[in-house]
């Protein structure tokens, strides 16, 4: 297997616009998490989704942001509209089940200016 | 709400030392404990997953112990390299959630 794929790997968009991060994960996984790493906050997990439904996305930091996960093996993360304090980096992760070893993406390194 | 914390933040040594590297976690009541390593401008690989139930795990060089009761989880690097040489993370699972806390990590540098 490939791996967790997130597209793209770096980003650079100007603020006030929309932000579509993608993350594949690993096939079979029914579980998946988007995450947040800055300096910092250090990672902050920000959604979670169960068999594709999300489970808990109480780390969304406000109603700029969006998950979906229309299948088991694509889900999305959107920022409208993005703002300089969403640049970080965004990680994918996938597990086999919700408390296994989670498999990280490499991530997705946004810069909103 | 559980607290991670990993001491040191950071630590050099050199190539050859055995080195132990720390969290400590504020509730005990744990499902799980994970550690990770971050290399630069990478995603996280997980190393050893210890479940509640064990008290250490092993792999390769690596020997992660767990202590529930005093909250506290040490990874020991056997003969480190400068390949070791990357951000340790670890992360608590708490037992009534799925969801992970990570710690801050501790960033090392091998040597040679």
């Amino acid at each position: 297997d490939a791996g967790v794929i997130q597209s793209p790997r770096h980003e650079v968009t100007e603020m006030g616009q929309e932000v579509t991060l993608r993350c594949k994960p690993i096939s079979g996984h029914n579980s998946l998490f988007w995450y947040r790493q800055t300096m910092m906050r250090g990672l902050e997990l920000l959604i979670y989704f169960n068999n594709n439904v999300p489970i808990d996305d109480s780390g969304m930091p406000e109603d700029r942001f969006s998950a979906k996960m229309p299948n088991a093996s694509f889900s999305t993360l959107k920022i409208q509209p993005s703002e300089p304090r969403d640049s970080a980096v965004y990680f994918c992760a996938s597990s086999l089940t919700s408390r296994e070893t989670q498999y990280f993406g490499p991530g997705t390194r946004l810069l909103v200016l | 709400k559980q607290e991670v914390t990993q001491i040191p933040a950071a630590l050099s040594v050199p190539e050859g030392e055995n080195l132990v590297l720390n969290c400590s976690f504020t509730d005990s009541a744990i499902y799980n404990l994970q550690w990770f390593r971050q290399d630069p401008g990478k995603g996280l690989t997980s190393l050893l997953l210890i479940q509640s139930s064990q008290r250490e795990q092993t792999s390769g060089r690596l020997n992660a112990s767990l202590d529930k009761s005093s909250g506290r989880s040490t990874l020991y690097i056997a003969a480190s390299q400068p390949g070791d040489s990357a951000t340790y993370l670890c992360a608590v699972t708490p037992g009534g959630s799925y969801i992970p806390t990570f710690g801050r990590g501790t960033s090392l540098i091998v040597h040679p």
